[in-house]
C-alpha cells in the first residue's frame, strides 16, 4: 500500500459525459502528479500540482482540466468523453516540488475509467 | 523531449537471470529509475541511478552509462512474483522536473 488512495476504482461511462476522479496523496506529500496508461500510449503524463499550484503540464487534452485543493487532495475532470478516453487513471505524490532524491514517486491504485 | 526504448517482453524460467535493457535520449539527465506493475496494478519503485555503475536491491541491481545513455535492470534467483512489466523512467527537466517519461514497459514472463 502505497498511501495513495484513489476513487472510484472503476467507473463506466458514455461518450458526451463528464467525470470526476479523486486522488489522496500520501500524508506529508505536497505534489501529485496524474498520469494516464493505455495499451497504445503506455503511461503518460499529464499534469503536475505542487501545495496546490499548478506546477507542469504534459500531453493533457483541453477537455482535462485538474485541481488540487487546500488540504492536497487532487481532482481530475474529464468532460466531452470519447471512446479514447478509456484508460487506466494514475495519481502518485511525492514529497516535493521535484520528486525526492531517488525520484521516487507513489502510485495509488488508479481509476480504471471506460467510456461506452 | 525525452524518449526511452525498451523491449516489448522477456521470457525467463524460475531461478534464472534476466536483464531488461533500456536507453534513452534526453535534453538534460537526471537519473534512470525503474518501476515494476503487475497487471491491473499500480507502478511500484524500484531503483535509482542517478550516476555510473550498479545498484543493489536485493535480488534487482540497476546499472547506469551515463556515456552511453543506457541502463539495464537486472533481475536474479527469478520467481514467478516478478512477472510483471518493468518501465525505465527518466525526469524532465527545468520547472518539469518532477514529472516522470516513462518507456513502453518490458512484460517479463516467469515460467515455472
Amino acid at each position: 500500500d502505497s498511501g495513495v488512495t484513489q476513487t472510484p476504482k472503476h467507473l463506466i461511462t458514455a461518450t458526451g459525459q463528464r467525470v470526476t476522479l479523486r486522488c489522496s496523496p500520501r500524508s506529508g506529500d505536497l505534489s501529485v502528479y496524474w498520469y494516464q496508461q493505455s495499451l497504445d500510449q503506455g503511461l503518460q503524463f499529464l499534469i503536475q500540482y505542487y501545495n496546490g499550484e499548478e506546477r507542469a503540464k504534459g500531453n493533457i487534452l483541453e477537455r482535462f482540466s485538474a485541481q488540487q485543493f487546500p488540504d492536497l487532495h487532487s481532482e481530475l475532470n474529464l468532460s466531452s468523453l470519447e471512446l479514447g478516453d478509456s484508460a487506466l487513471y494514475f495519481c502518485a505524490s511525492s514529497s516535493g516540488g521535484r520528486s525526492s532524491v531517488n525520484n521516487e514517486q507513489f502510485f495509488g491504485p488508479g481509476t480504471r475509467l471506460t467510456v461506452l | 523531449g525525452q524518449s526511452l526504448e525498451q523491449p516489448s517482453e522477456v521470457t525467463a524460467v524460475e531461478g534464472a537471470i534476466v536483464q531488461i535493457n533500456c536507453t534513452y535520449q534526453t535534453s538534460g539527465f537526471y537519473g534512470l529509475s525503474w518501476y515494476q506493475q503487475h497487471d491491473g496494478g499500480a507502478p511500484t519503485f524500484l531503483s535509482y541511478n542517478a550516476l555510473d555503475g550498479l545498484e543493489e536491491t536485493g535480488r534487482f541491481s540497476s546499472f547506469l552509462s551515463r556515456s552511453d545513455s543506457y541502463g539495464y535492470l537486472l533481475l536474479q534467483e527469478l520467481q514467478m512474483k516478478d512477472s510483471a512489466s518493468y518501465f525505465c523512467a527518466v525526469p524532465g527537466r527545468g520547472s518539469t522536473l518532477g514529472r516522470l517519461y516513462f518507456g513502453r514497459g518490458t512484460q517479463l514472463t516467469v515460467w515455472p
